[in-house]
């Protein structure tokens, strides 16, 4: 039972460039999330979807795009990389109606 | 909008003292309070989840309180130990379905020998 799987762990990309991060779980959990995390910001929900199918805007979704391909998958793409997109990106999933999330590991992303 | 603070920042104690952490915030309408821990380089793992109709919950050496009237909640851990060392953060939760967490920035602390 793996829980949370983020891929990759680390990646560098330049200005402009574009690529997806990928999430997935096998807990058989209905809602998955995808938060940034910034030094003195704390962790901020980008994009959140409550069940395959279906996926809402959170905080901050300006320059993403996600796309739920199944119970267990959940992806977050860049498609023109910025360096304010430098940061730590975290995968989460939840019974729809239960309150505990289970993250992820993280992606350490650097836009230069 | 929902804003949670968390005070102090940063804590280092000697081993084997009590201490607590704080976590605030600023609409009371929520639908529980949770605790995280965050060690180095790693995903947050669930500590405490508070509903909004409890005061408090408990695990092991852990305790967690909820104000709501006030906008508060403290967790404290007992006796403290090195492997307490992490960064612990509170996020709040505004409803039951597909729930969206508000996290505060964390109190990052270190226990000494």
């Amino acid at each position: 039972n793996a829980g949370v799987t983020q891929t990759p762990k680390f990646q560098v990309l330049k200005t402009g460039q574009s690529m997806t991060l990928q999430c997935a779980q096998d807990m058989n959990h209905n809602s998955m999330y995808w938060y940034r995390q910034d030094p003195g910001m704390g962790l901020r929900l980008i994009y959140y979807s409550a069940s395959e199918g279906t996926t809402d805007k959170g905080e901050v979704p300006n320059g993403y795009n996600v796309s739920r391909l199944n119970k267990r998958e959940f992806s977050l793409r860049l498609e023109s990389a910025a360096p304010s997109q430098t940061s730590v990106y975290f995968c989460a999933s939840a019974f729809t109606g239960a309150d505990t999330q289970y993250f992820g590991p993280g992606t350490r992303l650097t836009v230069l | 909008k929902q804003e949670v603070t968390q005070i102090p920042a940063a804590l280092s104690v000697p081993e084997g003292e009590n201490l607590v952490l704080n976590c605030s915030f600023t609409d009371s309408a929520i639908y529980n309070l949770q605790w995280f821990r965050q060690d180095p380089g790693k995903g947050l793992t669930s500590l405490l989840l508070i509903q909004s109709s409890q005061r408090e919950q408990t695990s092991g050496r852990l305790n967690a309180s909820l104000d709501k009237s006030s906008g508060r909640s403290t967790l404290y851990i007992a006796a403290s130990q090195p492997g307490d060392s992490a960064t612990y953060l509170c996020a709040v939760s505004i409803t039951g379905t597909a729930s969206k967490l508000t996290f505060g920035t964390g109190t990052r602390l270190q226990v000494t020998l």
